[in-house]
């Protein structure tokens, strides 16, 4: 069974910080990797996608790895700023099917 | 493109009643999910369907149905409500597996 941690499981810095997010999956079968942002009581927010045979993708200050054999992936922020206060959830999808395994979300407050 | 749509955003109702929420998915996806979140239990998959099947079903009791129209909308359907189910219910579209899973604002279910 797919299991998905992400550490830590909250994280305050101050503006400007650069930061690192970390998920881990326990079975490295898996099709793809995506990265939420989830702000209070909304829906999910696509961030990134990195398909199996990727090892990173980049959308402006967001940068996402993905090292399947040793089953991690990192989300680095750069230059943080109070708008990116919210929880970042990873989720991964098994090689069949469309059923994503979320891990427990890292809840990040960027202080002004 | 719009978005994934869920209605109705907010729902209250008592235990035993039943409800239906509605999801309608980015035009053009096939495949409809859904998941449940509740503080405890993190997000947890319900089901999916695509092309008007169920393709993928979670470790939910029989109360909770789902069905898909012709059009890609899903409907999902929770009987015999009891105080745990509520949660906010999340419907994700995608358009295949490789391309990430994208999701709406949410149905938040509140059970008195």
């Amino acid at each position: 069974k797919q299991e998905v941690t992400q550490i830590p499981a909250a994280l305050s810095v101050p503006e400007g910080e650069n930061l690192v997010l970390n998920c881990s999956f326990t079975d490295s079968a898996i099709y793809n990797l995506q990265w939420f942002r989830q702000d209070p009581g909304k829906g999910l927010t696509s961030l990134l996608l990195i398909q199996s045979s990727q090892r990173e993708q980049t959308s402006g200050r967001l940068n996402a790895s993905l090292d399947k054999s040793s089953g991690r992936s990192t989300l680095y922020i750069a230059a943080s700023q109070p708008g990116d206060s919210a929880t970042y959830l990873c989720a991964v999808i098994k090689t069949s099917g469309s059923r994503l395994t979320f891990g427990e979300g890292t809840q990040l407050t960027v202080n002004p | 493109k719009a978005g994934v749509t869920q209605t109705p955003r907010y729902l209250i109702k008592t235990r035993g009643q039943q409800v239906t929420l509605s999801c309608s998915p980015i035009s053009g996806h096939r495949s409809v999910s859904w998941y449940q979140q509740t503080p405890g239990q993190g997000l947890q998959f319900l089901f999916e369907y695509f092309s008007e099947t169920q393709r993928n079903k979670g470790n939910f009791p029989g109360r909770f149905s789902g069905r898909q129209f012709s059009n890609s909308r899903s409907e999902m359907n929770v009987s015999t409500l009891e105080l745990g189910d509520s949660a906010l219910y999340l419907c994700a579209s995608s358009f295949t597996d490789t391309l990430g899973q994208y999701f709406g604002p949410g149905t938040r279910l509140t059970v008195t």
